[in-house]
């Protein structure tokens, strides 16, 4: 069974551009998050998606967004690209019935010089 | 609102020595408790989980934990560490229910294994 696949792998993009990264679940999970892990900062909660609504979201301003499509997989959108957005981006996946337990992928790494 | 606190930044331990990675949480409601390790350049890997029952866990690798909760703790212990243990060892909590999968972390503790 596949686990949760991410790409791209890495991402370099230049300030005030936008980034896309791309997550797609293990088979049968419903629910996606998105985690960032920056130098000094830690594991940080980003945004939550289950059944294609988004249902939670942690502390991060609102061009940080996303979606989650039909087929559960899921979508992160970094707009107006700050230095400080330089970082691990983590997709975990879940569902109720796998044990109150999510996944998480490899991750995207993205740099903004 | 949880909080999490690993007290050690940084383990060095010989090889086949024993080790534990010590982590204590705050919050006002039931939680469930995870530990994950990443390796470089990795994601993160579950090592175990504490959700309810038996307050002993046991997980992959020969890591096990124990919830206290009287002491608000869920220290990760190995009796015999390999080379192959070093990584960064994450502590997690979340509050349960369907909020499962929203978790707060520690600051990560790095287990580094010296021949």
């Amino acid at each position: 069974e596949a686990g949760v696949t991410q790409s791209p792998t890495h991402l370099i993009k230049t300030r005030g551009q936008q980034a896309t990264l791309r997550c797609s679940p293990i088979s049968g999970h419903t629910s996606v998050y998105w985690y960032q892990q920056a130098l000094g900062l830690g594991l940080q909660f980003l945004l939550w998606y289950d059944e294609g609504e988004e249902r939670n979201r942690g502390n991060f301003p609102p061009r940080f967004s996303g979606r989650q499509f039909p087929n559960y997989s899921s979508e992160l959108n970094v707009n107006a690209l700050e230095l400080e957005d330089s970082a691990l981006y983590l997709c975990a996946s879940g569902r109720v019935s796998s044990g109150n337990t999510i996944y998480f992928g490899e991750g995207s790494w993205l740099t903004v010089v | 609102a949880q909080s999490v606190t690993q007290l050690d930044s940084q383990v060095p331990v010989f090889e086949e020595a024993p080790v534990e990675l010590r982590c204590n949480y705050s919050s006002s409601v039931s939680v469930y408790l995870f530990w994950y390790v990443q390796y470089p350049n990795q994601g993160l890997q579950l090592l175990l989980k504490y959700l309810s029952g038996s307050t002993l866990v046991k997980g992959i690798n020969g890591f096990e934990a124990e919830f206290n909760k009287s002491q608000t703790s869920f220290h990760l212990r190995k009796p015999s560490v390999h080379i192959s243990d070093t990584a960064e060892y994450f502590c997690a909590v979340s509050a349960g229910g369907t909020s499962y999968g929203k978790l707060t972390f520690g600051q990560g503790t790095i287990l580094t294994v010296h021949p």
